[in-house]
Order: C-alpha cells, then structure tokens, then sequence
C-alpha cells in the first residue's frame, strides 16, 4: 500500500489480557521497527526486523512482549498478560535498506490496559 | 546511550512568525531525522539530515555534526504547523548501522490564527 498501516487503531484490554498488534509495512521496504511511545513522551525502540530476521529486540521492555514478522512483510507484536504499563502507543515504522530515504511511520495503535 | 535534548519545550506563535527548534545530541550520529507528530499522532518525517542543509518549502533544517546539535526553522508559520516535533538520532561514526533511533523528548508547538 501507500503507507504504514496499523491495527487495531485503538485496543481496550484487561489487565491480564493478551493483545496482538499488527503493522502491514510498505511493499518493499526492508527494515521495520516498533516503537512504544508513552504520553508526553517520545518514541522508545523496542524491536527491529531486516526481512523476517529479527536483528535487535533490546528494546522489548519484559519476556511479555513478542514480535514477529515470519514472511518479512506483514509483522505482528504480541503482549502477554498485559500490564497497566503497557499502555502507551505502539507505532510502526518501514523504511528502504537504504535509510537515506529516511523513516514512514503508521498511525500507531493506541493501548489503553484497564 | 546517546541523550538528545530538545528546545524549547513548548513554543506558542502567531499566525505568519519564524522559529528556529534546537536539537543538541551527545555523540556522533550515523543519521538524523527530524519528525512532526501531529494532533492526530501521525508522525511525519521531515527531513533526513545527518549533515548539511536542507529545505523543503517554509521548513529548513541545518545539522553541523561537529558541534553535536541540528536546527529546525519553520518560516511564515501556519495554523497546521501545529504539533510536537522531534528529533531522532542514531549513534555512530560510519560503521553499520540500520536506522534504529533514539528520540528527543520533542518540542510542543502551538500556532495560532
């Protein structure tokens, strides 16, 4: 598509609850990242994905949290036994191998754990 | 890790004035970006910009990677200028690195008509 596409657009979640975000990157862009960025704040790097390879998740802030993206397209970040500081926004960037062309994030998916 | 620092804060202009963002950094970067987050969430990448000068349109940005620090201008300011903008860095000095960035806390810009 055009651009970085995310969903759900907003998730609602018990505490406890398990969630699955996903992030449907440009076609052809070969890097994709997550980010979480909480209220007031900027983005925080949780994860990065060179095709289906993920070649950094320093950034996932527990065990709880998984990414994926085993096609090298389409990449999914799973949170397990969601806690109430998990909630934040999830946004999802792509970019070309070559980052001369500089980052397209998405619209974010926004978490709010109750 | 590398520490960004944003200025000012917060910025409130009138509709048609100039203003210059501040974007300080600790440590050589491979790359530079400048961003607009929009009230809807929406980041938008302005420029990449490790070094030199570059201007699209009313927005310009210089980046002098030996003093550590990027500046933003925004000319003749408009209502949609409106948002949060950030600074975003990755640490390096020309080795491999793959985009992964460490953002400034932003800057709050409110334009008003």
């Amino acid at each position: 598509g055009a651009g970085v596409s995310q969903s759900p657009r907003y998730k609602v979640a018990k505490r406890g609850q398990d969630v699955a975000l996903r992030c449907d990157p440009i076609s052809g862009h070969v890097s994709l990242f997550w980010y979480q960025q909480a209220l007031g704040q900027g983005p925080e790097f949780l994860t990065y994905f060179q095709n289906e390879a993920q070649l950094d998740k320093s950034g996932l802030p527990s065990d709880r949290f998984f990414a994926e993206r085993p096609e090298g397209s389409v990449s999914t970040l799973k949170i397990q036994r969601t806690q109430q500081e998990d909630s934040a926004v999830y946004l999802c960037a792509s970019s070309l191998a070559n980052r001369d062309y500089g980052y397209t994030f998405g619209s974010g998916t926004r978490l709010t754990v109750v | 890790g590398i520490q960004v620092e944003q200025s000012p804060p917060d910025l409130i202009l009138q509709e048609g004035a100039n203003s210059t963002l501040r974007c300080n950094f600790s440590d050589s970067v491979n790359n530079l970006q400048w961003f607009h987050q929009n009230p809807w969430g929406q980041l938008i990448n302005l420029f990449y910009i490790p070094s030199g000068t570059k201007q699209n349109g009313r927005l310009s940005a210089t980046t002098v990677a030996t003093e550590r620090y990027s500046l933003l201008y925004i000319s003749s300011s408009q209502t949609t200028d409106s948002g949060v903008y950030f600074c975003a860095v990755e640490p390096g000095a020309g080795g491999t690195s793959y985009g992964k960035l460490t953002f400034g806390q932003g800057t709050i810009l409110t334009v008003h008509p």
